[in-house]
């Protein structure tokens, strides 16, 4: 079955960049797709499509997918970014929905 | 506007069975795939299966094969999860989310989460 990697937490001060990568194999050739998750709440998208926004998500929130990596890049942090972060592809082999493990983003 | 609406949490013994409501709201019900997906305490994301609202047809994790029972009621735009033979381990918060397919498909509404506690 498919796998995606996730590094378990990712820090970063106010104002500065995160990086939260998800690694595959081949995931370049995917679409991948990811959700914001605060405690006690419902998962929300943040990006589709490697690197499309919804409606309502600041473009501080953007995408790439290449190779064995998939990033989710935030700029300019807030602490209202701090949440758990999930990356999702479907595995056309398997036609099952595969998340990542998440990682936690700390801001410090 | 869109909306999911899960039924409230639950407890139930092991070997019970559970089964969670997601009533849609705002949007054609047949229109879109509907996912599953649980999460169990201080874990990650586990996608359990799908269901077509508009067929009835289904695909379940192979995980869950055998256990799980997705149907749907299209005459109140409600859908179903059932999970038999619980296990302590089945302690979870439930999700449903809808599927949005252009491109490629993503959840892009989710339901509140429906608690289910499973303990003897």
């Amino acid at each position: 079955s498919y796998v995606l990697t996730q590094p378990p937490s990712v820090s970063v001060a106010p104002g500065q960049t995160a990086r939260i990568t998800c690694g595959g194999n081949n995931i370049g050739s995917k679409s991948v797709h990811w959700y914001q998750q605060k405690p006690g709440q419902a998962p929300v998208l943040v990006v589709y499509d490697d690197s499309d926004r919804p409606s309502g998500i600041p473009e501080r929130f953007s995408g790439s997918n290449s190779g064995n990596t998939a990033t989710l890049t935030i700029s300019r942090v807030e602490a209202g970014d701090e949440a758990d972060y999930y990356c999702q592809v479907w595995d056309s082999s398997s036609d099952y929905v595969v998340f990542g493990g998440g990682t936690k983003l700390t801001v410090l | 506007q869109v909306q999911l609406v899960q039924s409230g949490a639950e407890v139930k013994k092991p070997g019970a069975s559970v089964k969670v409501s997601c009533k849609a709201s705002g949007y054609t019900f047949t229109g879109y795939y509907m996912h599953w997906v649980r999460q169990a305490p201080g874990q990650g994301l586990e996608w359990m299966g799908r269901i077509n609202p508009n067929s009835g047809g289904t695909n379940y994790a192979q995980k869950f094969q055998g256990r799980v029972t997705m149907t749907r009621d299209t005459s109140i735009s409600t859908a179903y999860m059932e999970l038999s033979r619980l296990r302590s381990d089945d302690t979870a918060v439930y999700y449903c989310a809808r599927v949005y397919c252009e491109v490629s498909c993503y959840e892009d509404y989710w339901g509140q989460g429906t608690l289910v506690t499973v303990s003897s």
